[in-house]
């Protein structure tokens, strides 16, 4: 099984900041890796598809990146209602992961 | 609108079973890949389920294997799994989920909350 391990577990940041978020693969997931956003009560959201592909309807601000073993999710300038539990996801292998999730927070 | 709403969720004693579905609308069910994804109380999310396109084919996570069933009714556009021999581990909000493909879990039900205790 692929372990994902997400840093950091929280992230404390003020709106108009810039987010900077981290997922490991214990192998090799290619670019196979999904963000999703979640908060309070409800389901999660997808972000980003394929490691750096927006989802429709997804803002700019949100980016993604990396290949292999190290991703990046990226909010720049931070809205409020991006402050959420995010997760990342690898469907390269089965069984299909998730990370323990970092949780953003307002400072 | 792609909608999918999750039912069948409740309390149910350790040991016991209970039958979770899903009636999707908006699109159609056989053309793609579904699953189901769990979440604990306070906890993260976990990959319980699969179902491939060709309805025969499915893959399930180490912690159910064995004791879930996955299926689906294309007639009636809706999904299920089956959930025997639970426990107390097995609590946990239950989201039905499309798979869009490349573009990941891209549609995501409300959930239905299963909780297991005496």
């Amino acid at each position: 099984e692929i372990v994902l391990t997400q840093s950091p577990a929280t992230l404390s940041l003020s709106p108009g900041e810039r987010a900077t978020l981290s997922c490991g693969a214990s192998q090799s997931i290619n670019n196979y890796l999904a963000w999703y956003q979640q908060k309070p009560g409800q389901a999660p959201r997808l972000l980003i598809f394929d490691a750096s592909n927006r989802a429709t309807g997804i803002p700019a601000r949100f980016s993604g990146s990396g290949s292999g073993t190290d991703f990046t999710l990226t909010i720049s300038n931070l809205e409020p209602e991006d402050f959420a539990v995010y997760y990342c996801q690898q469907r390269s292998n089965w069984p299909y992961t998730f990370g323990q999730g970092t949780k953003l927070e307002i400072k | 609108e792609v909608q999918l709403v999750e039912s069948g969720g409740g309390l149910v004693q350790p040991g016991g079973s209970l039958r979770l579905s899903c009636e999707v609308s908006g699109f159609t069910l056989s053309y793609y890949w579904m699953h189901w994804v769990r979440q604990a109380p306070g906890k993260g999310l976990e990959w319980v389920s699969f179902i491939h396109t060709d309805g025969t084919t499915t893959r399930y996570g180490d912690s159910v294997k064995g004791r879930f069933s996955i299926s689906r009714d294309t007639a009636k556009n809706t999904l299920f799994l089956q959930m025997n021999t639970l426990r107390a581990e097995d609590t946990a909000v239950y989201y039905c989920v499309r798979d869009g493909g490349n573009v990941g879990f891209d549609y995501w039900g409300q959930g239905t909350l299963v909780t297991v205790s005496s």
